[in-house]
């Protein structure tokens, strides 16, 4: 299967700094990527579309001034958590969809921790 | 609006038993795509398949089979003679012409299953 790159895997921070977390597809362009948060023994939640080249489609109840998304090139994505606080520790995990067979493929996730 | 249903939340098994997963769905698209991901405890989500709505094939991929039935929208995951390590999270998901060109999946709450040695 393709592949998707996430980093880091870990990040342990204090409150009030940023976090950027980057997503990358290895083996196939991605005009689309999406982000999402998981909590323990729960379902994927969808936080945003990333959209090559243009702005971020944001679900509902999820703050854009605080979870930045930028995707400047077919392969990488970014997620960046700003001024994180206690509540924004979850996993975050990135997916990159390749149009050609109408998948999307995961990245690793990235656990956060904010102290 | 899509649905997806897993309404086995936990399974336990004995290593070596057979185990099905169930999956139910909701959509008014004609197209769409179907998809089971196994989440191990390391937390990445690991593709296993695709199958789209033309398709009613059933498939069998070593010691993994799944089931199409579009007549009781279902689309149910098997495995032959568990391992420990399929011990994992499964979800199935679901995504239509009508997520949006850009195919959103809409994920089940996932099943547990837990093979015991």
């Amino acid at each position: 299967g393709a592949v998707v790159s996430q980093h880091p895997s870990w990040v342990i921070c204090k409150s009030g700094t940023s976090v950027k977390i980057e997503c990358r597809s290895l083996d196939f362009q991605a005009t689309t990527m999406f982000w999402y948060r998981q909590f323990p023994k729960q379902s994927l939640m969808l936080m945003a579309t990333s959209n090559e080249g243009s702005k971020a489609t944001y679900e509902q109840g999820v703050e854009k001034d605080k979870f930045l998304i930028n995707h400047a090139s077919l392969t990488l994505s970014t997620l960046t958590v700003t001024s994180a606080h206690p509540e924004d520790s979850s996993f975050y995990i990135c997916s990159a969809r390749d149009q050609g067979r109408e998948t999307q493929y995961f990245g690793p996730g990235t656990r956060l921790l904010v102290l | 609006a899509q649905k997806v249903t897993q309404a086995q939340t936990e399974i336990s098994v004995v290593e070596k038993e057979d185990v099905t997963l169930d999956c139910v769905y909701e959509t008014r698209d004609t197209t769409y795509y179907l998809f089971w991901y196994k989440q191990p405890p390391s937390g990445e989500l690991v593709f296993l398949i695709r199958r789209n709505s033309f398709d009613e094939q059933n498939e069998i991929s070593g010691r993994y089979s799944w089931n199409f039935q579009k007549s009781t929208s279902s689309f149910n995951f098997t495995i032959t003679a568990s391992q420990v390590v399929d011990s994992a999270v499964y979800f199935c998901a679901l995504s239509a012409y009508s997520s949006g060109s850009a195919r959103q999946l809409t994920f089940g709450s996932g099943t547990q299953l837990t093979v015991l040695p």
